[in-house]
């Protein structure tokens, strides 16, 4: 079954630095998402990506974060300047008529 | 109450039992998607039932849909140790701006004792 591939799975990383998190979504797949997930917390929207330009962002998703997907394949997020609070699981999404097909995430710990 | 409500908060029972998790929601939906996750782990995507749909079945598994009342319930049924774990409900959203854009809920936390 086609899945959405995630690396890394963990990334510890000190406080404003820059971290890249990665993302293959299934390959005939149109439409990708950014979600994240502050430990015990509920899963939130963070950006929805199509036609390679943003659809829509939410409040989270400030100036430090931002999407590309440079090569057709790879979706990436990218926190410029990572904050304590920025530590959680992040997950990344791409979108089938069935539903939507989750990546296992990349739990960012910042420190 | 937050769009993609569910409850029970967190739900204990004996293996072989039935659970039953219920979701209530603010908004019109396209759909209704339900999600497990195990501790610390990512997401599995377990079931959809779209906004015209009343019940659907998978396996194990039968959800639900009420849009008069806005809710969704999920039933478990034969439950085994394997299916602790956290469940949420996820709703797309009618004429939402963003196509696919899913709204959880806090979830709900199964623990099946064998």
């Amino acid at each position: 079954e086609p899945e959405v591939t995630q690396t890394p799975s963990h990334q510890v990383t000190q406080m404003g630095q820059e971290v890249i998190l990665r993302c293959v979504p299934i390959s005939n797949h149109l439409y990708f998402y950014w979600y994240r997930q502050i430990l015990g917390q509920k899963v939130e929207f963070l950006v929805s990506f199509y036609n390679n330009e943003i659809s829509e962002k939410s409040e989270i998703f400030d100036d430090q974060f931002s999407v590309e997907r440079p090569d057709g394949s790879n979706f990436t997020l990218k926190i410029r300047s990572t904050k304590l609070e920025d530590s959680a699981m992040y997950f990344c999404a791409s979108r089938t008529l069935s539903g939507n097909t989750f990546g296992s995430g990349t739990r960012l710990t910042v420190v | 109450s937050q769009q993609g409500e569910e409850d029970p908060q967190a739900l204990s029972i004996q293996e072989g039992e039935n659970a039953t998790m219920n979701c209530s929601y603010k908004t019109s939906i396209n759909n209704l998607q339900w999600y497990r996750q195990n501790s610390g782990r990512g997401l599995v995507h377990l079931i959809l039932i779209r906004s015209n749909e009343r019940e659907k079945h998978s396996g194990r598994l039968r959800v639900t849909l009420d849009t008069s009342k806005k809710s969704s319930s999920l039933l478990i049924t034969a439950s085994r140790a394997a299916d602790t774990a956290s469940y949420f409900c996820a709703t797309d959203e009618l004429g939402g701006t963003s196509y696919g854009k899913l709204t959880f809920g806090q979830g709900t936390i199964l623990t099946v004792h064998p």
